[in-house]
């Protein structure tokens, strides 16, 4: 595979629920990040790993929980959700932490809380 | 503070028309860059150019082009002979400041429906 892959494409989980999304890239890039997409917004930034080590963390409430075991592998972690979370959720990498690198993104997660 | 504004929200042209997406920046900062993206109904952000502020000349890719112009803090997106699968939404997007790492600064987007 190439590019930036998510697992699931779509999830429906109640507030109660414990869900994990998935990010994976094949770009051999050295920085990802979480971005919240929802209706009528920008995309928000989230959360931002450089080298397995998090590098932002944009006010994210604690009910989203991030992890990168390594370079290559993005996972954020959801428990007790509010329905307010419903949104697009895209993962995305780039070469390095750096502002002129390019990011690319994933398909997305399609999120919806009940 | 940096700050980027797609004033269109959403434009809707007839199949083979020229159409030209706006996106204004707001940034202090001598050294910044530009991108823009494309998200069609899938979803996924499609990186289409970077463009450094050193780098005012103009580009064109196929049908795409690109007129960057430092004076008035713009960075327009033109379509030429727009196909159905030009629909989708496009978004501007700046990078954020000196200390900000690749943080990047959106702009709303501009949803434009080609129709045949």
């Amino acid at each position: 595979e190439t590019g930036v892959t998510q697992t699931p494409r779509h999830l429906v989980m109640g507030m109660t629920n414990k869900k994990s999304l998935k990010c994976e890239q094949h770009l051999g890039h050295n920085a990802m990040y979480w971005y919240k997409q929802s209706a009528k917004k920008p995309l928000e930034l989230m959360f931002v790993y450089s080298l397995e080590e998090r590098v932002e963390n944009n006010s994210v409430p604690s009910r989203f929980s991030p992890e990168c075991p390594n370079s290559s592998h993005l996972f954020l972690h959801l428990h007790t959700l509010q329905p307010e979370d419903s949104a697009l959720y895209l993962c995305a990498s780039s070469r390095t932490w750096r502002r002129q690198e390019t990011q690319y993104f994933g398909p997305g997660t399609r999120l919806l809380v009940l | 503070a940096q700050k980027v504004t797609q004033a269109q929200t959403e434009i809707s042209v007839v199949e083979k028309e020229d159409v030209t997406l706006d996106c204004v920046y707001e940034t202090r900062d001598t050294t910044y860059y530009l991108f823009w993206y494309k998200q069609p109904p899938s979803g996924e952000l499609v990186f289409l150019i970077r463009r450094n502020s050193f780098d005012e000349q103009n580009e064109i890719s196929g049908r795409y082009s690109w007129n960057f112009q430092k004076s008035t803090s713009s960075f327009n997106f033109t379509i030429t002979a727009s196909q159905v699968v030009d629909s989708a939404v496009y978004f501007c997007a700046l990078s954020g400041g000196d200390n900000q790492g690749g943080k990047l600064i959106f702009g709303q987007g501009t949803e434009l429906s080609v129709k045949p």
